[in-house]
């Protein structure tokens, strides 16, 4: 079975900008969650979608957004990029309440 | 879960030997601790995890256990090898809505 794939590994963008990363979680799950992580935050919670609809979030301004498709494939936006954005964005998924499985991060870099 | 505090932050170890990481939490309704290896430019990897009605669990040189009454739960890798080397991070969810806190992760560094 494929585990979670993120696309893309790496971006760079500039500051003001907004992208835009996905997300595919291994076949069956339907939780997708979000997190930030940076060398002095560790990991931290963004959100949390189960069948498209926003189950949990963190404590992140509203210019980190997300959704849900229906075949469980997530993406999240950051609008207005700011230096401090540059991070690993790393997506997970799980089937029941507890085993959550990690993708590989999209290395963003803010310039 | 919410607070998850994870000791040490650095963990250097001769091959062969024993490594052991701790963490506490504090949701006492907790009920499921995951640890996580996070290789460099890589995901985190579930490696091991332990729910709360067993005390201690091993999957070959990795071992951990839970102490529900101090709120504590550790891993411990034995015969340490190169590969094991990576940062690891413990986890703890939310009794409400499964959300979970990661402790600050340690990194370990086996010396060959």
């Amino acid at each position: 079975k494929a585990g979670v794939t993120q696309t893309p590994r790496y971006l760079i963008k500039t500051r003001g900008q907004q992208v835009t990363l996905s997300c595919s979680p291994i076949s069956g799950h339907r939780s997708v969650s979000w997190y930030q992580q940076t060398p002095g935050q560790g990991l931290q919670f963004l959100f949390e979608y189960f069948s498209e609809t926003q189950r949990n979030k963190g404590n992140f301004p509203g210019r980190f957004s997300g959704r849900q498709f229906s075949n469980s494939r997530s993406e999240m936006n950051v609008s207005t990029l700011e230096l401090g954005d540059s991070a690993l964005y790393l997506c997970a998924s799980r089937l029941r309440t507890d085993e959550q499985y990690f993708g590989p991060g999209t290395r963003l870099t803010v310039t | 879960g919410e607070n998850v505090e994870q000791h040490p932050s650095t963990l250097s170890v001769q091959e062969g030997d024993s490594a052991v990481i701790k963490c506490t939490y504090s949701d006492s309704a907790s009920n499921y601790f995951p640890w996580y290896k996070q290789e460099l430019g890589k995901g985190p990897q579930l490696i091991i995890d332990i729910r709360s009605n067993v005390g201690e669990k091993k999957d070959q040189r990795i071992a951990v256990t839970l102490n529900k009454t101090a709120k504590h739960f550790s891993l411990h890798i034995t015969e340490t090898q190169p590969e094991d080397s990576a940062v690891y991070f413990c986890a703890a969810p939310r009794s409400n809505d499964y959300k979970l806190s990661f402790g600050a992760g340690t990194t370990v560094t086996v010396r060959a």
